[in-house]
């Protein structure tokens, strides 16, 4: 069974950085692309960062581009979001996901909650 | 960047009848190898989103054929027959075939 679970949010003040965690098990990690989503308090969906599943290649969405980076270590079956200069708009709630061969987001964790605020 | 305009922003269903969400792109997900990155989740209260349909038609493994994703190029459709208690919810439609992107969201409620 695929299971994920993120780790690491907690309450920042704007300006400070914070590292997500994403243990994965039940799968081969080295073999698929990572994903990190993100969700503000009652609102949409906004996917933030993918990684290749040998990091050879990673993207970020525009509005965390410079400030996020996404890395994995395939040793240990865990995804990371470093996330630096944060603003209180980085509010949410931060998933990561794993594809399938034809899907994007198969599989999601339960996520962490990440809050900036003074 | 590529929009994806879901409607009804809500919608209300009684047991058992039919719903239908629209997706409708701003510009065609056909990708140059002929396949149409259009996906749909459910988020279910208080839960993790879910995968429901790939591909624009195919449904992920355990999803119950209640649920049928149609459509190309810019215009793309769920219909949720038989609508049950649990699929209540909001449904997002997502493409991967220009970057990325999210629609907004449609609320399933039921009556």
């Amino acid at each position: 069974e695929v299971q994920l679970v993120e780790s690491g949010g907690g309450l920042v003040k704007p300006g400070s950085s914070l590292k997500l965690s994403c243990v994965a098990s039940g799968f081969t990690f080295s073999s698929y692309g990572m994903h990190w989503i993100r969700q503000a308090p009652k609102k949409g969906l906004e996917w933030i960062a993918l990684i290749y599943y040998d990091s050879s290649n990673k993207y970020y969405a525009d509005s965390v581009k410079g400030r996020f980076t996404i890395s994995r270590d395939n040793s240990k079956n865990t995804l990371y979001l470093e996330m630096n200069s944060l603003r209180s708009e980085d509010t949410a709630m931060y998933y990561c996901a794993k594809g399938s061969t034809r899907a994007m987001f198969a599989y999601w964790g339960q996520g962490t909650l990440v809050t900036v605020s003074s | 960047d590529v929009v994806l305009t879901q409607t009804p922003v809500s919608l209300s269903v009684t047991l058992g009848d039919q719903a239908s969400i629209s997706c409708r792109s701003s510009q065609s997900l056909e990708y140059s190898d002929g396949y149409t990155y259009l996906e749909w989740y459910l988020q279910k209260p208080g839960q993790s989103p879910q995968l429901l349909i790939y591909e624009v038609s195919n449904r992920f493994s355990g999803v119950p054929d209640r649920f049928i994703g149609s459509g190309s190029g810019t215009d793309f459709t769920l219909k949720i027959s038989r609508v049950e208690p649990e699929d209540l919810g909001v449904y997002y439609c997502f493409q991967a075939t220009h970057d990325l992107t999210f629609g907004s969201g449609t609320k399933l409620e039921i009556k």
